[in-house]
């Protein structure tokens, strides 16, 4: 079965930062990977999605990377700022429709 | 852009009400998702649909139930809501993907359910 682990679970750093986030998946074999940010009280936003036979995907600021062989990915967020601070999940997609979503790493960027 | 709605943002019920959440979607999305979040516990699939009228049970399907009468809207039932159904309700919607490719999921704004 499927297990996706966020380290850290909480994650606090000065505005103007470059940080990473790490997700963990125990099966290798996967469709895609998504990243998604989400702020207190309300519903996910997706960040960035890679799929199995990319290696990164870029939105501005964020760098997602994919490691299929070791299950891992990094959200890269450069130079980070208060507006950033939300908790962010990643999940994964198995082969089906379905996404096994990690628990996130809730992020605070200190003005 | 993909735009999904949900009925309620909050929702307060009495133990054995019949509770229904509705999520609609713009965007033609063949697939819709119900999930529950609880702290602690992340997000858990309660249901899914691939099609009108059609469904497959997640995670966690006990004592909830769906309908898909149309394409775009997606409902939740709670046939007698329990005080361990007090959750943050989320719905999602994804196109089917290619062989082997499987799409965005895109979220809806969340009901945060608490039933007394």
């Amino acid at each position: 079965k499927q297990e996706v682990t966020q380290i850290p679970a909480a994650l606090s750093v000065p505005e103007g930062e470059n940080l990473v986030l790490n997700c963990s998946f125990t099966d290798s074999a996967i469709y895609n990977l998504q990243w998604f940010r989400q702020d207190p009280g309300k519903g996910l936003t997706s960040l960035l999605l890679i799929q199995s036979s990319q290696r990164e995907q870029t939105s501005g600021r964020l760098n997602a990377s994919l490691d299929k062989s070791s299950g891992r990915s990094t959200l890269y967020i450069a130079a980070s700022q208060p507006g950033d601070s939300a908790t962010y999940l990643c999940a994964v997609s198995g082969g089906s429709e379905k996404l096994v979503f990690g628990k996130g790493t809730k992020l605070t960027v200190n003005p | 852009d993909v735009k999904v709605t949900q009925s309620s943002r909050y929702l307060v019920k009495r133990t054995g009400e019949k509770v229904f959440l509705e999520c609609v979607q713009d965007m033609d999305h063949e697939n819709m998702f119900w999930y529950r979040q609880d702290p602690g516990l992340g997000l858990r699939l309660i249901y899914f649909s691939y099609d009108v009228k059609m469904k497959e049970k997640g995670d966690i399907p006990e004592g909830y139930s769906v309908s898909r009468e149309k394409k775009e809207r997606f409902s939740l039932i709670l046939e007698s809501a329990s005080t361990n159904q007090t959750s943050m309700y989320l719905c999602a919607s994804s196109l089917v993907g290619g062989a082997g490719a499987y799409n965005e999921q895109f979220f809806g704004p969340g009901t945060r359910l608490t039933v007394l």
